[in-house]
């Protein structure tokens, strides 16, 4: 079974543009979640999606935005881009249970903002 | 607020000495606690979750509602298991969102 992919690996952008990161989930898993890793905080949580809908939101401005479409891909837009924002950017799915289900995580996107 | 506490960030042991990560957290209601590993070069992976109250590859974890903690213990460290290790919560109510330790560095000496 093809495990999470996500693309591009890496990317580099300018201050005040946008990005849109692209995961692809484990064929049959509908959740999708996407985390921000830093240096300085951590892993945290951005939001999960299920059947094309959000169903949980952790605590980032409203420039974090995500979809998810009916073949369970899912995207991530970043508006404004802030120099904050690099990180590296992981996606995870799981079965329907979603945050309770084992996480299945891609190799993620490395995001530098410049 | 929620958080997850490990308050190791390096821990270095030697192969065949015992191994405790430690994981702390603040959380008042029932919560599920994980603990993710991540191997060199490889993704972070389910290592167990205290709700199974399995052993994986010789580690176990114990739910401590009393004193919020989560320790991951090892008998006897192989060098196969170093690696980056993080203590995850998911709090079962509103706020439902995996909050993730800071994580600890293993590092199994010959």
């Amino acid at each position: 079974k093809a495990g999470v992919t996500q693309t591009p690996r890496y990317l580099i952008k300018t201050r005040g543009q946008q990005v849109t990161l692209s995961c692809s989930p484990i064929s049959g898993h509908r959740s999708v979640s996407w985390y921000q890793q830093t240096p300085g905080q951590g892993l945290q949580f951005l939001f999960e999606y299920f059947s094309e809908t959000q169903r949980n939101k952790g605590n980032f401005p409203g420039r974090f935005s995500g979809r998810q479409f009916s073949n369970s891909r899912s995207e991530m837009n970043v508006s404004t881009l802030e120099l904050g924002d690099s990180a590296l950017y992981l996606c995870a799915s799981s079965l329907g249970g979603g945050l309770r289900d084992e996480q299945y995580f891609g190799p993620g996107t490395r995001l530098t903002v410049t | 607020a929620q958080r997850v506490t490990q308050p190791e960030k390096l821990l270095s042991v030697f192969k065949g000495a015992p191994v405790e990560l430690k994981c702390n957290y603040s959380y008042s209601g029932s919560p599920e606690l994980f603990w993710y590993v991540q191997y060199s070069r490889q993704r972070l992976q389910l290592l167990l979750r205290h709700i199974s109250r399995e052993s994986i590859k010789g580690f176990t974890a114990d739910l401590n509602k009393g004193e919020t903690s989560f320790h991951l213990k090892k008998p006897f460290a192989q060098e196969e298991d170093s690696a980056m290790y993080y203590c995850a919560l998911l709090p079962m109510d509103s706020n439902y969102q995996l909050i993730w330790g800071a994580g600890t560095k293993l590092i199994i000496k010959p």
